[in-house]
Order: structure tokens, then sequence, then C-alpha cells
């Protein structure tokens, strides 16, 4: 079992660049999960899908972020344009039960 | 809403020794699911141990077990003959059984396990 897979691991990007963030869940798995940690605002959960299909945005940001999920095994999350407080640590987690499984997460920084 | 509180910012513990980790949480839900998750230096996310609220019996995970005091709404982890290799951030998480199985965190507690 690989793991939730992640990538990239690091993204330095400038203000105002498109970011996009991948995520690959664990097989079989139904429900996947973006969150993002800060020190701040510690872990936020930002969006998840069942079975491919979004149930909760809410906690994206702004409609600078926007998270797509085409097949089961893949999910992306997008930010257009960027801006320095998106950096962060970006954890993807899928499910099948009810315990969630953690990628190693993207830490994210725009300069 | 719920909410997850955990009063302990960092905590430090000597190797072999035995360390408890606060945790409680407001919820008016009566199902539901708490986690003790763990992030070492390298920043993965691990889960640690998972109580049902239905069960009244403790998980215990190895030297990682629970203390669920369901109407006190509390959850302490305790770790047993504590190692160098415990050190990290905990979090204490709590998921309603039938919204959707989103986590909500504590803050965190940062701990020093010191040889």
């Amino acid at each position: 079992d690989a793991g939730v897979i992640q990538s990239p691991r690091h993204e330095v990007t400038e203000m105002g660049q498109e970011v996009t963030l991948r995520c690959k869940p664990i097989s079989g798995h139904n429900s996947l999960f973006w969150y993002r940690q800060t020190m701040m605002r510690g872990l936020e959960l930002l969006i998840y899908f069942n079975n491919n299909v979004p149930i909760d945005d809410s906690g994206m940001p702004e409609d600078r972020f926007s998270a797509k999920m085409p097949n089961a095994s893949f999910s992306t999350l997008k930010i257009q344009p960027s801006e320095p407080r998106d950096s962060a640590v970006y954890f993807c987690a899928s499910r099948r039960t009810n315990e969630q499984y953690f990628g190693p997460g993207t830490r994210l920084t725009v300069t | 809403a719920q909410t997850v509180t955990q009063s302990q910012p960092e905590m430090s513990v000597q190797e072999a020794e035995t360390v408890t980790l606060s945790c409680t949480y407001d919820t008016s839900e009566n199902n539901y699911y708490l986690f003790w998750y763990k992030q070492p230096p390298s920043r993965q996310m691990i889960l640690v141990i998972r109580q049902e609220a239905y069960k009244q019996q403790n998980a215990t995970e190895n030297r990682f077990s629970v203390n669920f005091q369901k109407a006190a709404k509390s959850f302490s982890l305790k770790i047993s003959d504590s190692q160098l290799g415990d050190t990290a951030m905990y979090f204490c998480a709590f998921m309603r059984s039938n919204a959707g199985n989103m986590l909500t965190f504590g803050g965190g507690t940062r701990l020093m396990v010191k040889p």
C-alpha cells in the first residue's frame, strides 16, 4: 500500500502565479479531503469529495481556490492567482471507513 | 459546531516515563469518533489511535492508550514508556458519525521526549 501520494512536496512560486497541487488517494478509498495547515490557524478543512463529487467546499478561502476530482484516483487543488498569505502546508487525506489517512503534504511558499 | 481544545501547548517527558496529553471537546452529538494524530518533524500526519463514542472501553494501541470520559467530553492520550521517536506534535480530532466524516482538529500539543 503506497499510501496517499502528493506532489510536489515543495513549491516555491511568485505572487500572482498559478499553483496546482496534486493528490492520489489510497486505492479503494471513496472520500478525499484537502486541508491547509498554518501556524496561525492550525489545520483547516478546505474541501472534501465523496465518490469524486464535491460535498462541502465551505472551507475554501475564496474564489482563487478551486479543487477537482476527475476520477477516483486523482485530485487537484489550484490557486490562481497565488498570494503570500497562501503560504502553508497543504495536506490531502483519503478515507474508506472511519479513518482518514494523510499524505505527506505540500509545503507551498509564495513570495 | 464542534470545537476541540488542547490546553497544553507544550509538554516534555523523560525517556521511558509516562505522559498524558489532554483534550476536551464540545458537541451536542451522541454518535461520533475521536482520534489522536501524531505529526513528527517530517510533518507526516500519522493516525495513532481511534475511539468510538458508543464504546465504553478505552482504546489501546501498544504503548498508546486513551481515557475517554464521554460525560465530561474528555479524551486524553497516555503514552507509556516514552521513546525519543515519540517527539512530535499531537493533534486531537473529532468526527461526527453522519456528516461526511469531516475532522475537526485541536490546536495541538508539542511533546518533547528527553533522553
